[in-house]
């Protein structure tokens, strides 16, 4: 398996612009993740699915942010409209069920708001 | 919810030296610590972990220690490398339910050569 395949590796977008970051997790496990990386806060949690289903939203920042799990091989957060506070690097990890505490992390998206 | 408390947050050690990296926890529940690396740019990887039920693991050149009754565990990285250069997060999780570690907010371990 090629692991968690995270897309785009980076995005540069102007204040006020949608961005979309997408995110495939490993086949076969049932969890998946959404963290931002800050040197301020560190490894945040976002949002996590399971089966597809959100369970827990509570990191989401504020309403701007937005994340959906179409199916269980596709994941995507989206920020509209972007902040320069939200330059980050945002990582998507996955894992088995019963083993959430074992995550797997992919290469994460470097975003940079001007 | 559970907080977990990493220190420091920068360390810095020349090649040969040993270097330990400290953590607590709060939630008495949690049974489970892994301790994952995060070399610059990459992502990160879980390198090793300790339940609950055990006091220290080792491999190879690290070990974890865990003390249930101060709430606390470490990572012990001896005859350190320029390679061991990298971010460090611990973490915890508690059983049940909700297995999602917490983790700590990352040191940042300079080797130098």
């Amino acid at each position: 398996d090629a692991g968690v395949i995270q897309s785009p590796r980076h995005e540069v977008t102007e204040m006020g612009q949608e961005v979309t970051l997408r995110c495939k997790p490993i086949s076969g496990h049932d969890y998946l993740f959404w963290y931002r990386q800050t040197m301020m806060r560190g490894l945040e949690l976002l949002i996590y699915f399971n089966n597809n289903v959100p369970i827990d939203d509570s990191g989401m920042p504020e309403d701007r942010f937005s994340a959906k799990m179409p199916n269980a091989s596709f994941s995507t957060l989206k920020i509209q409209p972007s902040e320069p506070r939200d330059s980050a690097v945002y990582f998507c990890a996955s894992s088995l069920a019963g083993q959430q505490n074992i995550q797997y992390f992919g290469a994460g998206t470097r975003l940079s708001v001007l | 919810g559970e907080n977990v408390e990493q220190h420091p947050s920068t360390l810095s050690v020349q090649e040969g030296d040993s270097a330990v990296i400290k953590c607590t926890y709060s939630d008495s529940a949690s049974n489970y610590f892994p301790w994952y690396k995060q070399e610059l740019g990459k992502r990160p990887q879980l390198i090793i972990d300790i339940r609950s039920n055990v006091g220290e693991k080792k491999d190879q050149r690290i070990a974890v220690t865990l003390n249930k009754t101060a709430k606390h565990f470490s990572l012990h990285i001896t005859e350190t490398q320029p390679e061991d250069s990298a971010v460090y997060f611990c973490a915890a999780s508690r059983p049940g339910g909700s297995y999602i570690p917490t983790f700590g907010r990352g040191t940042s371990l300079i080797v130098h050569p």
